[in-house]
């Protein structure tokens, strides 16, 4: 399984600022996923970075509010734009099978936002 | 409906006792199934992966998949202290893409 380094892994945010979370992979991934998981709540997904080409995004979320970079097939950000208290949450980055996804994900240790 | 409901507990046992976890889910083009044990602060770890219906075992973790009554099941024996966390169902299909689905998690706490 792939070893993934999530950064930060916890903040203090102030409203209406935003925040970079980095996701590195310690080797080559094909899928890679950003979830949100809310308090008492189930993992969401939030898109899917694509190396190359813009993320797809899933249903209630928008590029203007999470714009996602994959510059190589090791590395991701997520950003958080216009932080509210809503925002606050645990970002998880998440690599499929290399061969392409059946389900199998490996995430990373999280990164805690709390917007004040 | 939600596609995948799980009783998010909290499940308190006493050490040794057989935990039992379940999951009903609502889409039959599931294919895979599996469980992740999240420990506080931590990201969710992989724990069973099983394709279709059938049982899988794995030293003390049993996963059980009946597609006819979309049921699946986790099974811990002799449960220890170390496996209090968090036990999150997922399963994947192809239903226009492949897209794993959570379950909300059910919290675990064995006493010793």
């Amino acid at each position: 399984s792939a070893v993934i380094s999530q950064k930060p892994s916890r903040d203090i945010c102030q409203r209406g600022t935003s925040l970079t979370i980095q996701c590195q992979v310690d080797s080559q991934v094909t899928m890679m996923f950003w979830y949100r998981q809310q308090p008492g709540q189930s993992l969401t997904l939030i898109a899917t970075a694509n190396q190359g080409s813009e993320a797809t995004y899933e249903s209630g979320f928008v590029i203007d509010k999470f714009p996602i970079s994959r510059p190589n097939l090791t590395f991701s950000t997520l950003t958080v734009s216009n932080m509210s208290p809503e925002d606050s949450s645990i970002y998880l980055c998440s690599v499929g099978q290399s061969s392409g996804s059946t389900g199998e994900l490996f995430f990373g240790e999280g990164s805690r936002l709390t917007v004040l | 409906q939600k596609e995948v409901e799980q009783d998010p507990g909290p499940l308190s046992v006493p050490e040794g006792a057989i935990v039992s976890l379940n999951c009903t889910y609502s889409n039959s083009a599931f294919q895979y199934f599996m469980w992740y044990r999240q420990y506080s602060r931590k990201g969710p770890e992989l724990l069973m992966y099983t394709y279709s219906s059938g049982n899988k075992e794995d030293g003390r973790f049993t996963a059980q998949v009946d597609k006819s009554s979309k049921y699946i099941s986790l099974f811990i024996r002799d449960s220890q202290p170390s496996d209090s966390a968090t036990y999150l169902c997922a399963m994947s299909g192809f239903t226009g893409g492949f897209k794993t689905i959570f379950g909300a998690g059910t919290r675990l706490f064995v006493k010793a």
